[in-house]
């Protein structure tokens, strides 16, 4: 199991610029969840998705898409990006059900945006 | 509201020695779990350990144990016998009662000293 991937590793954008940030599983995990961790901030929930199409936002969704058209794959798209959404982006995926909800979280994305 | 406080911003242990790191959580659900991460300076999220709400033991998993009082809201990881590898910030994070939304901490840096 290659577990959670994403892409890219690394972005540089201009202001007003879009991309999409890829996740991916191969665990067959039915909850799928974005974060951005920002210096002295932890992770903060941006979007997460209990099936494939159903999504909902979590705490700092502004400026964030996202959709979930099959269970393996939860892109992350930033429409027109600004400077405050430099960040590391994490992808992670867990059973929506069980004893712990644990998270299997990807590498991450760094992303600047100048 | 949800809300996670971690309030030792950077700890230090001596190697072999087993060391506290403190976790406060704030919500009004009766049914939540906890859980504690390792981020190593590598960038990725490694989980640790999980209590549920209704556990009425404290979780442990190897060195780490998770010392859950209720009635403080509080949810401390210990890890005992320090080693060089457990240099890494640690965070501290909740989900609340639906099992979707999740709430991080600002983290701990902890440094092993040899």
């Amino acid at each position: 199991n290659a577990g959670v991937t994403q892409t890219p590793k690394f972005q540089v954008l201009k202001t007003g610029q879009s991309m999409t940030l890829q996740c991916a599983q191969d665990m067959n995990h039915e909850y799928m969840s974005w974060y951005r961790q920002d210096p002295g901030m932890g992770l903060r929930l941006i979007h997460y998705s209990v099936g494939a199409g159903i999504t909902d936002q979590g705490e700092v969704p502004n400026g964030y898409n996202v959709s979930r058209s099959t269970t393996e794959d939860f892109p992350l798209r930033l429409l027109s990006a600004a400077p405050s959404q430099t960040s590391v982006y994490f992808c992670a995926s867990s059973y929506s059900s069980g004893r712990s909800y644990e998270q299997y979280f990807g590498p991450g994305t760094r992303l600047t945006v100048t | 509201a949800q809300k996670i406080t971690q309030t030792q911003p950077g700890m230090f242990v001596q190697e072999k020695e087993a060391v506290t790191l403190d976790c406060t959580y704030d919500t009004s659900d009766q049914s939540y779990g906890l859980f504690w991460y390792k981020q190593p300076s590598s960038g990725e999220m490694i989980f640790l350990i999980y209590q549920g709400s209704y556990d009425e033991q404290n979780a442990t998993e190897g060195r780490y144990s998770l010392n859950f009082q209720k009635a403080r809201k509080s949810a401390n990881l210990v890890i005992s016998a320090s080693q060089l590898g457990d240099s890494a910030m640690y965070f501290c994070a909740m989900r609340d009662y639906t099992g979707n939304q999740f709430y991080f901490g600002t983290g701990t840096s902890l440094t092993v000293i040899p």
